[in-house]
């Protein structure tokens, strides 16, 4: 089956600074790819949608200065969260729609705690 | 907009009991897709079930059964003989039907314990 995997699985940062996560589709080409974060005990919920060659597409409320996203190539999107404070502490999911079958893949997450 | 509702926050059983999952969903939309997803302590996503709105017919999968019904807006999730792998929290999430996969709409969760 598809695979989307992230990077890194899991990192700890100091406040002030920015943390850039990678989502990537391993076998097959992803056009878009959507950001999801998940507090703990809580629902995941869409933060983004990243689109291929363009801008992304952010959900009402998520600050796009904060929450850089780059889908520079067809198997790679980037969230890079800027300037990182301890209320961003979460899980960060993303997922890849493969075209064809219709299916959306998850990544298996990436854990951020901000100190 | 679309929104599912998950009334069960945390279910607890016994092993080798059944177990069902509420999910009712609202969408404006005629055509869409519903999910079920499992999340053990990993963390990771574990796809389970996608039933798109043109099939109401119920699907067994080993101990997992699915309801979906139209007329109610719900897609009921049971484990039958539930097992203590079963312990994760589930999740019915909700899409578009747009040719391509779109963004889900996620309910809020029913974290199912199971014990010995």
């Amino acid at each position: 089956g598809a695979v989307v995997s992230q990077h890194p699985s899991r990192v700890i940062c100091k406040s002030g600074t920015s943390v850039k996560i990678e989502c990537r589709s391993l076998d097959f080409q992803a056009t878009t790819m959507f950001w999801y974060r998940q507090f703990p005990k809580q629902s995941l919920m869409l933060m983004a949608t990243s689109n291929e060659g363009s801008k992304a597409t952010y959900e009402q409320g998520v600050e796009k200065d904060k929450f850089l996203i780059n889908h520079a190539s067809l198997t790679l999107s980037t969230l890079t969260v800027t300037s990182a404070h301890p209320e961003d502490s979460s899980f960060y999911i993303c997922s890849a729609p493969r075209a064809g079958d219709d299916e959306q893949y998850f990544g298996p997450g990436t854990r951020l705690t901000v100190t | 907009a679309q929104k599912v509702t998950q009334a069960q926050t945390e279910i607890s059983v016994v092993e080798k009991e059944d177990v069902t999952l509420d999910c009712v969903y609202e969408t404006r939309d005629t055509t869409y897709y519903l999910f079920w997803y499992k999340q053990p302590p990993s963390g990771e996503l574990v796809f389970l079930i996608r039933r798109n709105s043109f099939d109401e017919q119920n699907e067994i999968s080993g101990r997992y059964s699915w309801n979906f019904q139209k007329s109610t807006s719900s897609f009921n999730f049971t484990i039958t003989a539930s097992q203590v792998v079963d312990s994760a929290v589930y999740f019915c999430a909700l899409s578009g039907y747009t040719g391509t996969a779109s963004k889900l709409t996620f309910g809020t969760g029913t974290r199912l314990q199971v014990t010995l």
